[in-house]
C-alpha cells in the first residue's frame, strides 16, 4: 500500500525556524514527485510545490517562491518542508502527497499524507 | 483569488444528481488534464477524478469527471450523506509553470 505518512503538529512563535516531513512508503521513492499543499484555517487548497527525489529538481509556485524550501533525503524515503522564519500568517494545515506526473502539464495527487497542523504564535 | 473557479456550495436531495463546475482559462484547462479531490470534513483530501474523466480504483461510478474548452464539470449521481464535503478541482498552469486549484464547492445533501 502506497504510503505517505507526516510529522505531528507544531507550535511557534513568529521568527522561528521549522522543518516537517513527510515519509514514502510501498513505492519507489525516487520514481515520483512529492508536492506541498498548504490549506489555512476555513479556506481552499493551495499548490506550493514539488520536489523530484530522484535529483531534487525542485519547482515552486510563485506565491510561495522565497517563501519556504522543499528538500529531499531519498536515502529514507522522506521530502521536507521548511520555513527559516516562520510568521504568523503561516498558521495552516500543510499535506504532502504524491504527484503522478505522465508529462509535465499531465499531473495529479495521490495519495495525500494526513496533514501537519502548524501554529505561529506568540 | 483562485486560478480557478468554483461555486462556493451546491446542494441537493438525497439520491439526485449534482454538477460542480471548475472554470479557468487557456493557460490552465484550455490545455492541460483536469483532476478533482474530494475532502471530507477533518481529514486530508482523496482522489477522485484524474485525466479529466478516469475514476482510481475504489472510486464508485455515481462520480464522473468531464471537460469542455476551459471549464471542467464533476458530477455526483444517487447522493448520500456521506458525499458531504469540500471538492476541488486542480490543474497545471503552464503560464505559472506550478500547479493550481479552484477555491473549493461545499456540498450539501439535504
Amino acid at each position: 500500500e502506497v504510503q505517505l505518512v507526516q510529522s505531528g503538529a507544531e507550535v511557534k512563535k513568529p521568527g522561528e525556524s521549522l522543518k516537517i516531513s513527510c515519509k514514502g512508503s510501498g513505492y519507489s521513492f525516487t520514481s515520483y514527485w512529492i508536492g506541498w499543499v498548504r490549506q489555512m484555517p476555513g479556506k481552499g487548497l493551495e499548490w506550493m510545490g514539488i520536489i523530484y527525489p530522484g535529483d531534487s529538481d525542485t519547482r515552486y509556485s510563485p506565491s510561495f517562491q522565497g517563501q519556504v524550501t522543499i528538500s529531499a533525503d531519498k536515502s529514507i524515503s522522506t521530502a521536507y518542508l521548511q520555513w527559516s522564519s516562520l510568521k504568523a500568517s503561516d498558521t495552516a494545515m500543510y499535506y504532502c502527497a504524491r504527484h503522478i506526473a505522465v508529462a509535465p502539464a499531465h499531473n495529479w495527487f495521490d495519495p495525500w499524507g494526513q496533514g501537519t497542523l502548524v501554529t505561529v504564535s506568540s | 483569488q483562485s486560478v480557478l473557479t468554483q461555486p462556493p456550495s451546491v446542494s441537493a436531495a438525497p439520491g439526485q444528481k449534482v454538477t460542480i463546475s471548475c472554470s479557468g482559462s487557456s493557460s490552465n484547462i484550455g490545455n492541460n488534464y483536469v483532476s478533482w479531490y474530494q475532502q471530507l470534513p477533518g481529514t486530508a483530501p482523496k482522489l477522485l477524478i484524474y485525466e479529466n474523466n478516469k475514476r482510481p480504483s475504489g472510486i464508485p461510478d455515481r462520480f464522473s469527471g468531464s471537460k469542455s474548452g476551459t471549464s471542467a464539470t464533476l458530477g455526483i449521481t444517487g447522493l448520500q450523506t456521506g458525499d458531504e464535503a469540500d471538492y476541488y478541482c486542480g490543474t497545471w498552469d503552464t503560464s505559472l509553470s506550478a500547479g493550481v486549484f479552484g477555491g473549493g464547492t461545499k456540498l450539501t445533501v439535504l
